[in-house]
């Protein structure tokens, strides 16, 4: 199962973009780049995935490099409610999702 | 949001006991997923199911059972409760599994102690 790896903390101020990074090099050429996030007391949830191309919806954009070792979640303007854990996340060979301890961010007003 | 719930949402239980968690959806998907969040841990996949009857063990299925007779449920034991399986347990659905590129859904999770 391919492993992610990403920076533990990262803070923002509101109304600014955000740049979340996640390095998977390990990731398979056939396995989409998942995106969750977690806030306090709730359970995850979906914010994109992208397997090659950029992605944007209307929580976030997908950036995925060319040699789709590393993606980063880009958040235009991040508001106090954006302030959560991330996870970046391949799937793994059971077709679930594996998670591994995200980036916690935290949105200063 | 997808129709998916957990009971309970809390449990206190002691050392020993049968524990029985549910998830229910009304989304008619096809996969669900146990997982138990620790903290240093994050999310770790217990059991899944692929269908009715269908499940699979997952990283950390030790002392754990679980059934789906329906496809709406989804039921997870915990045959003899220890203090090692207090933990937040949350249950997600999918509707195609993941790497056929479908998001999955996640419940808002049970508080389980043990003591």
């Amino acid at each position: 199962d391919a492993k992610t790896t990403q920076p533990n903390s990262m803070e923002s101020n509101e109304e600014e973009p955000v740049h979340l990074p996640c390095n998977h090099s390990t990731i398979s050429g056939t396995d989409y780049i998942h995106w969750y996030r977690q806030l306090p007391s709730q359970g995850p949830e979906y914010v994109i995935h992208g397997l090659t191309s950029n992605v944007n919806n209307r929580m976030a954009s997908l950036a995925i490099a060319e040699d789709r070792k590393s993606s980063t979640l880009i958040l235009h303007r991040a508001t106090l409610r954006d302030a959560a854990v991330y996870y970046c996340i391949s799937p793994g060979s059971q077709g679930n999702l594996i998670f591994g301890k995200g980036t916690k961010l935290s949105v200063k007003p | 949001d997808a129709g998916i719930t957990q009971s309970p949402r809390h449990k206190v239980t002691e050392t020993g006991t049968p524990v029985t968690l549910r998830c229910h959806q009304t989304e008619n998907h096809r996969y669900m997923y146990w997982y138990r969040q620790d903290p240093g841990h994050g999310l770790r996949l217990i059991h899944y199911s692929y269908g009715v009857k269908d499940t699979d063990k997952g990283e950390v299925s030790d002392g754990y059972s679980v059934s789906r007779s329906k496809t709406e449920d989804f039921l997870l034991t915990l045959e003899s409760a220890t203090s090692s399986q207090t933990s937040v347990y949350f249950c997600a659905i999918s509707e195609s599994g993941v790497r056929a590129s479908t998001e999955a859904f996640f419940g808002q999770g049970t508080r389980l102690t043990v003591v």
